[in-house]
């Protein structure tokens, strides 16, 4: 099957400084990919689109200078957070598109746990 | 906009027995994807069964089935055999047909227990 990876898997940082998140399709081209966030025992929360070689799209309420998301390439999005504060500590996880039939399935990353302290 | 619910916060079921899941949704789409995800301790999201709301016959996956009600807009998740491996977090899951998005449910913690 298709699979994403997401580097790193943890991270702990300084209130005030960036982080970046990778996500990559190892095994196929994906010209879409996804930024999710979950906080403990909840839904995943779509943060935004990210399609290879134009701006993401963001959902209501995120902040797009906040949450940075570049897609490069057809295999690698990122995702910064800039300047980051307590409140931005959770769970972050990416998934990806597989292009063509059958429509719609996505595959997801690990995710990474993100501590601000 | 489409809504997704779950309105069974958490389940316990046994060892070998069959439990159900339950999904109900609203959409004014006709077509439309709707998935079941299943999230274990490690996070990681899987995908357990597909279905796709013009065909009518109910998706099955080995021990995974679904009963799909396109009129009752209703999409459960049968887990026949449980084992403890089944336990995590499974989120109901729906897509436009030609769109990209999921709009998840919040879940439902299984928990199978010996």
């Amino acid at each position: 099957g298709a699979v994403v990876s997401q580097h790193p898997s943890w991270v702990i940082c300084k209130s005030g400084t960036s982080v970046k998140i990778e996500c990559r399709s190892l095994d196929f081209q994906a010209t879409t990919m996804f930024w999710y966030r979950q906080f403990p025992k909840q839904s995943l929360m779509l943060m935004a689109t990210s399609n290879e070689g134009s701006k993401a799209t963001y959902e209501q309420g995120v902040e797009k200078d906040k949450f940075l998301i570049n897609h490069a390439s057809l295999t690698l999005s990122t995702l910064t957070v800039t300047s980051a504060h307590p409140e931005d500590s959770s769970f972050y996880i990416c998934s990806a598109r597989l292009p063509g039939p059958p429509a719609g399935e996505q595959f997801f990353g690990p995710g990474t746990r993100l501590t601000v302290l | 906009a489409q809504t997704v619910t779950q309105s069974q916060p958490e389940m316990s079921v046994q060892e070998a027995e069959t439990v159900t899941l339950s999904c109900t949704y609203d959409t004014s789409e006709n077509n439309y994807y709707l998935f079941w995800y299943k999230q274990p301790p490690s996070r990681q999201m899987i995908l357990v069964i597909r279905q796709e709301a013009y065909k009518q016959q109910n998706a099955t996956e080995n021990r995974f089935s679904v009963n799909f009600q396109k009129a009752a807009k209703s999409f459960s998740l049968k887990i026949s055999d449980s084992q403890l491996g089944d336990t995590a977090m499974y989120f109901c899951a729906f897509m436009i047909r030609g769109y990209s998005t999921l709009t998840f449910g919040k879940g439902t913690m299984l928990l199978v227990s010996p």
